[in-house]
């Protein structure tokens, strides 16, 4: 069964620094790897998907890398902001449960200014 | 651009009563999903469907019924609501296939008193 881990469960940095946020899945057979960002009382953003074929994807200030042979996403945010504070989730859409998600817990990221 | 858009967004109950939450999306997404989000237990799906008039059970279906009578709406009824659903309910949506992403709605705030 798919398992998915991210570490760390908070992060205060302070602002300006480039960060990286970890998402380790079990098992290899994915389709895709999503993150998402949640602001407190809100709803799921949608960041980067990226396919299982893929090694990277970028938007703006962000850069996510999947490595599928190791099991590991990565999520970095380049000068980070006051802004950027928010919840990071990844998820994995993986060939077993087609239909479905398996979810990380997320990474509660501060920003100091 | 709506997106999925989620009805109502606030809502409290008193244990018995029944409600229904309307999920909605203009994208012409097939498949829709309801999750539930609790501090500490991240997000569950509750239902989803792969199509109009199709629904299955996801890892906590109990206490709450489906419909998918058109294509761009899903409901998530509460028969006799209970204060064990007091939670953040999240609908999602995404093309039929697996190299898409997730979109999600805004979430409603259910308190069962």
């Amino acid at each position: 069964k798919q398992e998915v881990t991210q570490i760390p469960a908070a992060l205060s940095v302070p602002e300006g620094e480039n960060l990286v946020l970890n998402c380790s899945f079990t098992d290899s057979a994915i389709y895709n790897l999503q993150w998402f960002r949640q602001d407190p009382g809100k709803g799921l953003t949608s960041l980067l998907l990226i396919q299982s074929s893929q090694r990277e994807q970028t938007s703006g200030r962000l850069n996510a890398s999947l490595d599928k042979s190791s099991g590991r996403s990565t999520l970095y945010i380049a000068a980070s902001q006051p802004g950027d504070s928010a919840t990071y989730l990844c998820a994995v859409r993986d060939m077993d449960s087609n239909y479905q998600l398996i979810w990380g817990a997320g990474t509660k990221l501060i920003i100091k200014p | 651009n709506a997106g999925v858009t989620q009805t109502p967004k606030f809502r409290v109950l008193k244990t018995g009563q029944s409600m229904t939450l309307l999920c909605a999306q203009d994208m012409n997404h097939e498949y829709m999903y309801w999750y539930r989000q609790d501090p500490g237990m991240g997000l569950r799906l509750i239902h989803y469907s792969v199509g109009e008039g199709t629904t299955a059970k996801g890892e906590v279906p109990d206490g709450y019924n489906v419909s998918r009578l058109k294509k761009q709406n899903f409901l998530l009824g509460l028969e006799s609501a209970a204060p064990s659903q007091t939670s953040v309910y999240f609908c999602a949506s995404t093309r039929r296939g697996v190299n898409y992403g997730y979109t999600f709605g805004s979430g409603t705030r259910l308190t069962v008193v």
